[in-house]
């Protein structure tokens, strides 16, 4: 499979608790996304990374998320002291950019439940 | 305002029919557009793209974009079953310089055989 794969697939977890989350793009991307979605709205948009370099924060990413993209590879996004408000569908996509396309291709996501 | 409204649905057919879906958008500065199509607990797919005014078609779906009235279309034909999913329009938010999608809350589109 060559698609964005994410684990876990699904994370129940205690308020308080931290979880970490990683993404595994698909190889020859350049780009790595971090987006979440709740029940009912598309997905928004957190961090991106081009390579190892994250470039952009979303305001929703609160000092309680951390990111990282070791050598450029990989992705990991960690939440700490977690909030019932952060359960919803961790999503990660990839994109190779070429000019001015940029087509992004999702992972089926981590679904997180604070409770 | 939100940046990129989209009727959440649902929208009921039956097999074959045509189907419409549509977004509106607040920020003529957008360039390209987007449609995903995400399935339940699945992540969203790219379905079309389209950079300009006018029609896109591929296979049964035809993409439409008008800028004047800032509202893009996106018209599935002989609609089937497996089409029941989520669909989701998208386009670079200024917010982020254009690197982030802003997507539409979707449309869910359920097709009756």
């Amino acid at each position: 499979d060559t698609g964005v794969s994410q684990d876990p697939r699904h994370k129940i977890t205690k308020r308080g608790q931290n979880v970490t989350f990683r993404c595994d793009p698909i190889s020859e991307h350049n780009r790595l996304y971090w987006y979440r979605q709740t029940l009912g709205q598309g997905p928004e948009f957190l961090t991106y990374f081009q390579n190892e370099a994250q470039l952009e924060k979303s305001r929703l990413l609160s000092d309680r998320f951390s990111a990282e993209r070791p050598k450029g590879s990989f992705s990991t996004l960690e939440i700490q002291r977690t909030e019932q408000g952060d359960s919803a569908m961790y999503l990660c996509a990839s994109s190779l950019v070429t000019g001015q396309n940029e087509k992004l291709f999702f992972g089926s996501g981590t679904q997180l439940s604070v409770l | 305002q939100k940046e990129v409204e989209q009727d959440p649905g649902p929208l009921s057919v039956p097999e074959g029919a045509i189907v419409s879906l549509n977004c509106t958008y607040s920020n003529s500065a957008f360039q390209y557009f987007m449609w995903y199509r995400q399935y339940s607990r699945k992540g969203p797919e790219l379905l079309m793209y389209t950079y300009s005014s006018g029609n896109k078609e591929d296979g049964r779906f035809t993409a439409q974009v008008d800028k004047s009235s800032k509202y893009i279309s996106l018209f599935i034909r002989d609609s089937q079953p497996s089409d029941s999913a989520t669909y989701l329009c998208a386009m670079p938010s200024m917010d982020t310089g254009r690197r982030a999608l802003t997507f539409g809350s979707g449309t869910r589109l359920q097709v009756q055989p």
